[in-house]
């Protein structure tokens, strides 16, 4: 079947710390992959994807590569910034049922001055 | 563009009414889903469109819930009657057929229901 596994949070730390989010996933065949971004009281907004192995996505100096050996797809970002306080969700787009994406369960992350 | 486009933004109702939530898609893209966030379930999908059509229903809880979509550009999700347990954050999402492209959200439509 199709999951997608992420560390619970929340994720607590001070700013200019370096931030990453493990996700894993099990998928049938090769899926695209994302990570969504939802700020307190709004709905979840891409802030990368990745379609094949070894991509790397990236955006606002987040980044995370498409490892198909390992099956993971982790966020980093070197130096955070309090606005980055947000739940962050891993997702898959499912191959076995079109257009169904598969988010994981998101990972609160909280930055503090 | 102006983006996937929720209404209300807020419904506050008494168990037993009947709720309507709104949705309009991105202009162009021709598959839209519903989803439903809470603390304790998280982000459910409840039911996808493609070409105005119900694909997947599955994730809908039950005979209260009804979705329609009668044009490329407008959805509703009905909920009659409405519970406590049917409190949580509505969201609408839609993409284009180019099964790359990624979901996009509405803001949602947090519902209590009392």
């Amino acid at each position: 079947g199709n999951s997608v596994t992420q560390m619970e949070g929340p994720v607590t730390l001070s700013e200019e710390a370096f931030l990453t989010i493990n996700c894993t996933y099990t998928a049938t065949g090769y899926p695209s992959l994302f990570w969504y971004v939802q700020y307190p009281g709004e709905g979840l907004q891409l802030l990368l994807k990745a379609t094949k192995a070894d991509d790397k996505g990236s955006n606002k100096g987040f980044e995370a590569t498409y490892r198909k050996e390992t099956t993971s797809f982790h966020l980093e970002k070197g130096s955070v910034q309090v606005s980055d306080s947000a739940v962050y969700f891993c997702a898959l787009d499912r191959t076995d049922s079109w257009g169904k994406f598969q988010f994981g369960a998101g990972t609160q992350v909280v930055v503090t001055p | 563009d102006a983006g996937v486009i929720q209404s209300p933004r807020h419904e506050v109702t008494e168990m037993g009414q009947e709720v309507t939530l709104r949705c309009k898609p991105i202009s162009g893209h021709n598959s839209l889903f519903w989803y439903r966030q809470t603390m304790m379930r998280g982000l459910e999908l409840l039911i996808y469109f493609n070409n105005n059509v119900p694909i997947d229903d599955s994730g809908m809880p039950e005979d209260r819930f009804s979705a329609k979509m009668p044009n490329a550009s407008f959805s509703t999700l009905k909920i009659q009657p409405s519970e406590p347990r049917d409190s949580a954050v509505y969201f609408c999402a839609s993409r284009d057929s180019d099964m790359t492209g990624e979901l996009f959200f509405g803001e949602g439509s947090r519902l209590t229901v009392l």
